[in-house]
C-alpha cells in the first residue's frame, strides 16, 4: 500500500512568487492534515480536511496560504506570495480507514531566497 | 487539547533497552497515545499506539498506567541506526467520530553511540 506521497520534495523559490504543494494521502483515507515546521521551531499543525472539507483551519498563519482538497482525494497547499519566513519543511498527513493512526509523509521543503 | 512533556534528549550505546517516559496528565478520555520517530529531513514515522495497558509490536513496546497520566516507549537493544527524535503525542481519535489533531512538542533526542 502506497503511503502519503508529497510533491514536489523540494523547491526553491524567490519571494513574492507562489508555490503549490501536493499531497496525495493514503488511499481511502477521509482525513487529510497539513503541518508544516520553520527553522528552529516544532512541528505546527495548519490545517485538517474531512473529505473536501475544512474541519479545522485553526493553525493557518495567514491568507497567503490556500489549502484545497478537491473532490476530497488529494489536497494542494498554495502560498501566495511567498515570504522568506515561509522556508521550511510542509508535511502532510491521512488517517481513516479501519484505523485510527496518522501517517505522515515525507515533508515538502521550501526555501524562499 | 493534551500537552506532553518529555525529556529533551537522551543518551543510549547499542545494545542497550532504551525507556522513554512521557507526561500527559491532560489526557482525555478518547485520547490514544501515539508515537513517532524522526529521522532529519524525513517526516515522522509511527512507531506505535496505545489507549491503555500494554501494546507490543515489532519494534516497541508502549506501557500505559491504569490513569493514563503518562507513557513508557520501550525500544529494546537499540542499535545505532534508532539514533532520532521521538515524540510522545495524544489525540488522534474522537469517539464521536473524526480525529483530532495532533500537537507537536520538542520530542526526545535519542543518540546511540557505539
Amino acid at each position: 500500500e502506497a503511503g502519503v506521497t508529497q510533491f514536489p520534495s523540494h523547491s526553491v523559490i524567490e519571494k513574492g512568487q507562489t508555490v503549490t504543494l501536493r499531497c496525495d494521502p493514503i488511499s481511502g483515507h477521509d482525513n487529510l492534515y497539513w503541518y508544516r515546521r520553520v527553522m528552529g521551531k516544532e512541528i505546527k499543525f495548519l490545517l485538517h480536511f474531512v473529505k473536501e472539507s475544512k474541519q479545522d483551519e485553526s493553525g493557518m498563519p495567514n491568507n497567503r496560504f490556500l489549502a484545497e482538497r478537491t473532490g476530497g482525494t488529494y489536497s494542494t497547499l498554495k502560498v501566495q506570495p511567498a515570504e522568506l519566513e515561509d522556508s521550511g519543511v510542509y508535511f502532510c498527513a491521512s488517517s481513516g480507514g479501519s484505523g485510527n493512526t496518522i501517517y505522515f509523509g515525507e515533508g515538502s521543503w521550501l526555501t524562499v531566497v | 487539547l493534551a500537552k506532553t512533556t518529555q525529556p529533551i534528549s537522551m543518551d543510549s550505546y547499542e545494545g542497550q533497552e532504551v525507556n522513554i517516559t512521557c507526561s500527559h496528565n491532560n489526557i482525555a478520555t478518547n485520547d490514544y497515545i501515539t508515537w513517532y520517530q524522526q529521522f532529519p529531513s524525513q517526516g515522522p514515522r509511527f512507531i506505535i499506539q496505545g489507549y491503555k495497558t500494554k501494546v507490543t509490536n515489532e519494534v516497541a513496546s508502549l506501557f500505559i498506567p491504569a490513569d493514563r497520566k503518562s507513557s513508557t516507549l520501550s525500544l529494546p537493544r537499540v542499535s545505532l541506526s534508532d539514533t532520532a527524535v521521538y515524540y510522545c503525542l495524544v489525540g488522534g481519535f474522537m469517539f464521536s467520530g473524526g480525529y483530532n489533531k495532533l500537537i507537536f512538542g520538542a520530542g526526545t533526542r535519542l543518540a546511540v553511540h557505539p
